[in-house]
């Protein structure tokens, strides 16, 4: 099966400051990756995914990267604001049975003081 | 995006009862859905996939006769927490991809379960 390796497990950085998140996967059949945002209490919610045929794709002030030869990829938050403070999840899908089972990184807390 | 509700947002019950907890896309037919548990400061873990007319498939080390799963339409899947006990006690979250076979999931907003 798919593994996921996720880093760091904590970030804090100063308010507009840039905030950079690494994963790598272990399947190289692996073809989306989504990042996922996870406050206190809630469910994780999508902010941006990447597709394999695409090296790197932009949102506003989120990027992801990805890396196939090296099987990882990364988000970057770029004058990350206070409100950017909570958990992040990457995902590499495992394909069983017609489905798409993602499997998590272990997350990374993201802390930005203001 | 696609939505995905859950209910209820929070239970607290009695050791030895049991729990239902409801996940349905609201905006869209969900064939498969899947079941995750979270502990405190821990990543998802997935508990099963559960499959519209037909039985889930439950992730190695997940009891089937605990943790009941039904899919009964095409939006709405139950999981049922049968005979809790406090080590039971966690976030449990719902997905779904919004098309059959999609890679997207959504999510739901997860059920904080405590189990006294």
């Amino acid at each position: 099966g798919e593994n996921v390796e996720q880093h760091p497990s904590t970030l804090s950085v100063q308010e507009g400051d840039s905030a950079v998140i690494k994963c790598t996967y272990s399947d190289s059949a692996s073809n989306y990756f989504p990042w996922y945002k996870q406050e206190l209490g809630k469910g994780p919610q999508l902010i941006i995914d990447i597709r394999s045929n695409v090296g790197e794709k932009k949102d506003q002030r989120i990027a992801v990267t990805l890396n196939k030869t090296a099987k990882h990829f990364s988000l970057h938050i770029t004058e990350t604001q206070p409100e950017d403070s909570a958990v992040y999840f990457c995902a590499a899908p495992g394909a069983s049975g017609g489905s798409y089972i993602p499997t998590f990184g272990r997350g990374t807390s993201l802390i930005v003081h203001p | 995006g696609a939505v995905v509700s859950q209910h209820p947002s929070w239970v607290i019950c009695k050791s030895g009862t049991s729990v239902k907890i409801e996940c349905r896309s609201l905006d869209f037919q969900a064939t498969t859905m899947f079941w995750y548990r979270q502990f405190p400061k821990q990543s998802l873990m997935l508990m099963a996939t559960s499959n519209e007319g037909s039985k889930a498939t439950y992730e190695q080390g997940v009891e089937k006769d605990k943790f009941l799963i039904n899919h009964a339409s095409l939006t709405l899947s139950t999981l049922t927490v049968t005979s809790a006990h406090p080590e039971d006690s966690s976030f449990y979250i719902c997905s779904a991809p919004w098309l059959a076979g999609a890679a997207e999931q959504f999510f739901g907003p997860g059920t904080r379960l405590t189990v006294l």
